[in-house]
């Protein structure tokens, strides 16, 4: 299975500090995006990073991605309280469907105490 | 507009009742997706419908019938549920685009219909 492992699975930090979750994955891809889900609700989209980008910045939002290790990084900086949400990590296949069928990680739960 | 609608966001069902939940894009997607989601898990995909057609079914039990009316919308027919299918239900659409000779695919997701079965 692609499905990918995120780290750490709850991460806790006060506002300010800077948040970073990583991501691993198994198979080879064509791109990797990571999402956020405030509880019970929908996804919303971040970032995309493609498998050629080394690193791609979005605001507060910094994804690296090293295909080499099949790992991924996402840094938040400046957290604020609003960004308390789960984020996940996901990839396509590369070589695999083309109908975008996305593997998700198993998500990263991130607290900012105010 | 990016904007994906799923209605009912919450919806409470006996065992032998026939319920549906529906999602709308005005995106002009042509690819949809049925999620399934427990509490503190990922989303687990159940179909894909491309162009109006069914593409992809993670051998979803066929008390789930999706339905593909036509390119903005997408069913999702349920009938004779267990309680453990109780979760939050996520439609999402993409379109897919070619950057060089690499598929890139941004999925939306609309807000999910959180789904009881009694």
């Amino acid at each position: 299975s692609q499905q990918g492992e995120e780290d750490p699975q709850a991460l806790s930090i006060q506002e300010g500090e800077n948040a970073t979750m990583n991501c691993s994955y198994k198979t080879s891809i064509n791109n990797l995006q990571w999402y956020r889900q405030n509880s019970g609700r929908g996804l919303v989209h971040l970032i995309l990073i493609r498998s050629n980008e080394r690193e791609k910045h979005s605001g507060r939002l910094r994804v690296t991605l090293d295909t080499s290790k099949k790992s991924s990084s996402l840094l938040i900086t400046a957290s604020r309280a609003a960004d308390t949400a789960s984020y996940f990590c996901a990839t396509d296949e590369e070589g695999g469907s083309t109908l975008g069928r996305l593997y998700f990680g198993r998500g990263t739960q991130l607290t900012v105490w105010p | 507009d990016t904007e994906v609608t799923q209605t009912p966001k919450h919806l409470v069902m006996g065992m032998t009742n026939k319920k549906s939940l529906k999602c709308e894009q005005h995106m002009g997607h042509r690819a949809m997706y049925w999620y399934k989601q427990k509490a503190k898990k990922p989303p687990e995909l159940m179909f894909v419908y491309s162009y109006e057609k069914l593409s992809i079914n993670e051998s979803v039990p066929s008390r789930f019938s999706p339905e593909c009316p036509n390119s903005s919308l997408l069913n999702l027919h349920l009938h004779a549920l267990q309680p453990e299918d109780s979760a939050l239900y996520l439609c999402a659409s993409s379109q897919r685009w070619l950057a060089g000779a690499t598929y890139q695919e941004t999925q939306y997701f609309g807000p999910g219909t959180r789904l009881l079965v009694l």
